[in-house]
């Protein structure tokens, strides 16, 4: 069984603060992709990771894929309210079965 | 932008009753895929369809379960005798190719109860 660990599972910190999210598996994945998901609505897609080590920006947010295509981080800057949601991390299991964690709860206060 | 649509967003069932739950994929994708999230639990992956055969699924989409593209647009998860445990969020997602680079899209899930 392939198992995505999300820590933390809840997070809650003041606007303007930074945070890392994380990602682990004891399984290799041929990419790793984050979602956000909003009550009431399907996951949408943020990012996919693909090479080990690698590195993408979407503006305020930083995924990073482990070396070993393990695990991989969300880190964002200078978190603000509209970055409230549940972020979930995927493996990519062979064509296109994904693999979720748990997700990350995460709050940020004005 | 286009969309996967999921039709009814909330059904409520008894147990043992069948019942289908619908989706639109997006007009030029060709891989569909249903998941579902148990409340408090993880997404979890059911099944991939392909030309108009089923490509993968999982341990949890047994012969209670079928899936069926019935024309060009509509692609439909049937549970045959629902049981209490299928309660869940059912999102269906839709890819255009396999792949990373063909990011699947989520629709916004049916809300499946069983009483």
């Amino acid at each position: 069984t392939q198992l995505l660990e999300q820590s933390p599972q809840f997070l809650s910190i003041q606007e303007g603060e930074n945070l890392t999210v994380y990602c682990n598996s004891s399984s290799v994945f041929s990419s790793l992709q984050w979602y956000r998901q909003e009550p009431g609505e399907g996951p949408v897609l943020l990012v996919t990771v693909v090479t080990g080590g690698e590195v993408k920006k979407l503006k305020r947010l930083t995924f990073q894929f482990g070396d070993a295509r393990k695990d991989s981080s969300l880190h964002i800057t200078a978190a603000q309210p509209g970055d409230t949601g549940l972020y979930l991390c995927a493996g990519v299991k062979g064509a296109q079965k994904l693999v979720f964690g748990q997700g990350t709860r995460l709050t940020i206060n004005p | 932008e286009p969309e996967v649509t999921q039709t009814p967003s909330h059904q409520v069932t008894q147990m043992g009753q069948e019942v289908i739950l619908r989706c639109v994929p997006i007009s030029n994708h060709l891989y569909f895929y249903w998941y579902r999230q148990i409340l408090g639990q993880k997404v979890e992956f059911l099944v991939s369809f392909y030309n108009n055969e089923i490509s993968e699924k999982s341990e949890i989409f047994d012969d209670q379960f079928s899936v069926e593209r019935p024309d060009g647009s509509n692609f439909t998860l049937k549970i045959r005798s629902t049981k209490l445990e299928d309660s869940a969020m059912y999102f269906c997602a839709s890819s255009v190719d396999r792949g990373h680079n063909s990011p699947l899209h989520f629709g916004n899930g049916t809300r499946l109860t069983v009483t």
